[in-house]
């Protein structure tokens, strides 16, 4: 059981450079989160999606965008890339969380330097 | 919006001791509180949650104590290892339809052997 698989571990972009963090779980859990967390810092939450077709802003979504056409999926995309987007990127996915342990299961993480 | 706050950032306690670390959250309608464990290079795991109807939960070494009236949960270790050491995470859920699981800045924890 992979859980929740997260690519690429590690990139370097340039300032104004797009990319996409993939995320992809395996679980059939409705709920999936993109975090993000910088040095020193919490992990703050950027979008977040309780099921296929929506999403929804989180504390920190400026310069990101996200989509979810399938359960599984839940690409994030930087589209001008900045400087102050270099961290390291966290996905999540959870069943409801307000049943249960409402537990959050994290990917490994994708580390972005933006130079 | 909810905030949630974190004390200490850092901790270093002697193997056997204890160590506490406090959260205060500011949305009196959160109702779920979890702990997270992150390992380095690793993301956060779980370690223990407590939902608002209860006011201390414990799972072997670990417990965790929640005061609805003063917003304030904390986690308390007993008998720490070296395998402890890590960063702790709180978080906060309000109970309605925003689903949004807000953490604190976390807290390194060591353990000296």
């Amino acid at each position: 059981n992979a859980g929740v698989t997260q690519t690429p571990k590690f990139r370097i972009l340039k300032i104004g450079q797009s990319m996409t963090l993939q995320c992809t779980q395996d679980m059939n859990h409705n709920y999936m989160y993109w975090y993000r967390q910088d040095p020193g810092m919490g992990l703050k939450l950027i979008y977040y999606s309780v099921g296929a077709g929506i999403t929804d802003k989180g504390e920190v979504p400026n310069g990101y965008n996200v989509s979810r056409s399938t359960t599984e999926d839940f690409p994030l995309r930087l589209e001008l890339a900045a400087p102050s987007q270099t961290s390291v990127y966290f996905c999540a996915s959870s069943r409801h969380p307000a049943v249960g342990t409402g537990e959050l299961f994290f990917g490994e993480g994708s580390r972005l330097t933006v130079l | 919006g909810e905030n949630v706050e974190q004390h200490p950032s850092t901790l270093s306690v002697q193997e056997g001791d204890s160590a506490v670390i406090k959260c205060t959250y500011s949305d009196s309608a959160s109702n779920y509180f979890p702990w997270y464990k992150q390992e380095l290079g690793k993301g956060p795991q779980l370690i223990i949650d407590i939902r608002s109807n209860v006011g201390e939960k414990k799972d072997q070494r670990i417990a965790v104590t929640l005061n609805k009236t003063a917003k304030h949960f904390s986690l308390h270790i007993t008998e720490t290892q070296p395998e402890d050491s890590a960063v702790y995470f709180c978080a906060a859920l309000r109970g309605d339809s925003s689903y949004k699981l807000i953490f604190g800045s976390g807290t390194r924890l060591l353990v000296r052997p």
